[in-house]
């Protein structure tokens, strides 16, 4: 079946540092593939999303790009802010309902 | 607008004893899902709704799970009877159509809270 395999956490960077989580996928036919950000205390947030190969999807300074060779999704920021403290989750969707991995707990700290 | 609701935010209940959450989805909103988020996974879907029917409850444990969406708007998830691997957090989401649209975005609630002692 559909899943998701993120990088296990936690992660923790300094302010200003450059922020990589890896996410790759295995589905039948040609899922959409999301970003979802879970600050604490709040529920899920969708942070980006991507619904077919070579998309980059981006918000708040995050990216990602859905890679169909590599299946892959890795979410990247340039410059991470303390505010940016919270889990991130890889989700993917296709004939299936919305598979997420395990998320990964990122730590920001000044 | 308003986001999806969602109440209590807290439990704490024992084990055996049964509890209900309630679930308000975004308005107009056809689309309605519970997940289930045990500590250090992902969120994992329980059951979803089209309107009033059930499209997909297949690891919906039915045993001691229910859940009803009588009018097509808001929902309610129960547990009869709590067991300790209950123990986590139970998500309601709506999207606006849902079927098929595998692009649709999914709202989130703030979830509510359950430990099962």
């Amino acid at each position: 079946g559909d899943s998701v395999t993120q990088m296990e956490g936690p992660v923790t960077l300094s302010e200003e540092a450059f922020l990589t989580i890896n996410c790759t996928y295995t589905a039948t036919g040609y899922p959409s593939l999301f970003w979802y950000v879970q600050y604490p205390g709040e529920g899920l947030q969708l942070l980006l999303k991507a619904t077919k190969a070579d998309d980059k999807g981006s918000n708040k300074g995050f990216e990602a790009t859905y890679r169909k060779e590599t299946t892959s999704f890795h979410l990247e920021k340039g410059s991470v802010q303390v505010s940016d403290s919270a889990v991130y989750f890889c989700a993917l969707r296709g004939n299936t309902p919305l598979v997420f991995g395990k998320g990964t707990r990122l730590s920001v700290i000044a | 607008e308003a986001g999806v609701a969602q109440s209590p935010r807290y439990k704490i209940i024992e084990k055996r004893q049964s509890v209900a959450f309630w679930c308000n989805p975004i308005s107009g909103h056809a689309t309605l899902y519970w997940y289930q988020q045990i500590l250090g996974q992902g969120p994992k879907l329980l059951i979803q709704f089209q309107n009033n029917g059930v499209v997909d409850d297949s690891q919906l444990p039915k045993d001691r799970f229910s859940a009803e969406r009588l009018k097509g708007v808001d929902s309610t998830l129960k547990i009869q009877p709590a067991k300790l691997e209950d123990s986590a957090v139970y998500l309601c989401a709506s999207s606006l159509r849902g079927l098929a649209l595998s692009q649709e975005t999914q709202y989130f609630g703030p979830g509510t809270r359950l430990l099962v002692l």
